[in-house]
């Protein structure tokens, strides 16, 4: 089946630093989504991304929709506390309602 | 609130006891979704409902795993004869019929521990 890999799976950085992730697959897709989940919640959808090329931006979130439409990127620009979470990118299996989700991005920011 | 609501929020059992989990959507949210996720890994999809109808359902459905929407509002997932591995979060979520795929809402989920 679809399987999404994302990187790094988890990272540290220092409050203000800008970071970086991805989220690759061998198949293409159409929509790519971006989740934030904090502890003991259910994730949060941040940015949705529907046409390859796509590049959309949520306050110091940006993200992409990469061109070959097998990966997407998400940048957070000057991290702050809050930022702490698991980052997930989803995507939509073709003819079906279902989402699948990579494994995640840990992020750890210390103050 | 108007968010999604699951209930209860914690359960404990003992291995091959029945639990029942509940989920109230976003109330003008006619779509329904059930997804478990294990520690370490994303969300995984179980099913999901359109109105009572039940559409899609995943092969992790084993027939221990039922889910119910009976008047396309509020939806039930029971577990019968629980296992260790059942232990999970089990996430319920909701979205409109016209949302662009994705925009699902979740809720903040009930995590199961099977001693």
């Amino acid at each position: 089946g679809q399987q999404l890999n994302q990187s790094p799976q988890s990272m540290f950085i220092q409050e203000g630093e800008d970071v970086s992730m991805n989220c690759t697959s061998s198949s293409i897709f159409n929509t790519w989504l971006w989740y934030k989940q904090d502890p003991g919640e259910g994730p949060v959808l941040l940015i949705a991304l529907y046409k390859a090329g796509e590049l959309t931006s949520n306050g110091r979130l940006t993200a992409q929709f990469g061109i070959t439409r097998k990966d997407s990127f998400l940048n957070i620009s000057a991290s702050i506390p809050s930022d702490v979470g698991i980052y997930f990118c989803a995507t939509r299996v073709q003819g079906a309602q279902k989402l699948v989700f990579g494994q995640g991005t840990r992020l750890t920011i210390n103050p | 609130d108007t968010g999604v609501s699951q209930d209860p929020r914690h359960k404990i059992t003992k291995r091959g006891q029945n639990v029942t989990f509940r989920c109230d959507p976003i109330s003008e949210h006619n779509r329904l979704y059930w997804y478990r996720q294990t520690l370490g890994q994303g969300p995984e999809f179980l099913t999901y409902f359109q109105n009572e109808a039940q559409l899609e359902k995943s092969r992790l459905l084993s027939d221990r795993f039922s889910a119910e929407r009976p008047k396309g509002s509020f939806s039930t997932l029971e577990i019968q004869r629980t296992e260790q591995g059942d232990s999970a979060m089990y996430l319920c979520a909701s979205s409109w019929t016209s949302a662009n795929t994705g925009e699902l809402f979740f809720g903040e989920g009930s995590r199961l521990t099977v001693l």
